[in-house]
């Protein structure tokens, strides 16, 4: 069983259009984590939900909106896609006792 | 504020030799560490982290780091190389207790036949 998962794994689209990326985890954990690993490989965190609650929102632009409707989801809606937004992005999830966060295999988001 | 230095963006063994990957951190209370491993086009996988418990931390596939507060480091060793270990390594520092993670930029490991 895949503990955490990302739909899809590859997702093209024009500039201008609006898209999601779906996380699901089946650990049972109350944390959740959105990263951007850009085309140099760095990772930055962007937002992170505990228990459906906000708990980190870094400096992203507000076209980005996390949505969690559960504990074991953390979708990224992303409005008027731009060029720079194309990355891999990897949710990730942790239990909220515990130190070690699990990632899902990425969403490699290409904007033309 | 926490940050991680990884020393070297790509390190090149020959099969068989020494793995070293270094990892430099700034933390302004005691921190947790970890690496990560990447292989190509998947998610990163924990290899092993230290949470202030024993200094020398074994991880998986025969990996180990040492914590070195003097030194500030918590460099990835492995006695010999595999091809298998081919991949990208993340050295990540949190403050505390892991809810957040500062990534350093990586080390594309290549191993030679």
């Amino acid at each position: 069983d895949t503990a955490v998962s990302q739909t899809p794994k590859y997702l093209v689209t024009q500039m201008g259009n609006d898209k999601s990326i779906k996380c699901e985890q089946n650990l049972g954990h109350d944390t959740m984590y959105w990263y951007k690993q850009d085309s140099k490989k760095f990772l930055k965190i962007m937002f992170s939900y505990n228990n459906k609650e906000l708990i980190i929102n870094e400096t992203v632009p507000n076209r980005f909106s996390p949505k969690s409707p559960d504990k074991a989801h953390l979708n990224l809606h992303i409005n008027s896609l731009e060029l720079g937004d194309s990355a891999v992005y990897f949710c990730a999830s942790r239990k909220g006792s515990t130190d070690t966060q699990y990632f899902g295999p990425g969403t490699r988001l290409t904007v033309l | 504020a926490q940050s991680v230095t990884q020393l070297g963006s790509h390190v090149s063994v020959s099969e068989g030799a020494l793995v070293l990957l270094r990892c430099n951190y700034s933390s302004s209370v005691p921190p947790y560490l970890f690496w990560y491993v990447q292989y190509p086009n998947q998610g990163l996988q924990l290899l092993l982290k230290y949470t202030s418990a024993a200094t020398l931390v074994k991880g998986i596939n025969g990996f180990e780091a040492e914590f070195k507060k003097s030194e500030t480091s918590f460099h990835l060793t492995k006695p010999s190389a595999h091809m298998s270990d081919a991949a990208e390594y993340f050295c990540a520092v949190s403050e505390g207790d892991g809810s957040r993670l500062t990534f350093g930029e990586g080390t594309q490991l290549t191993v030679n036949p």
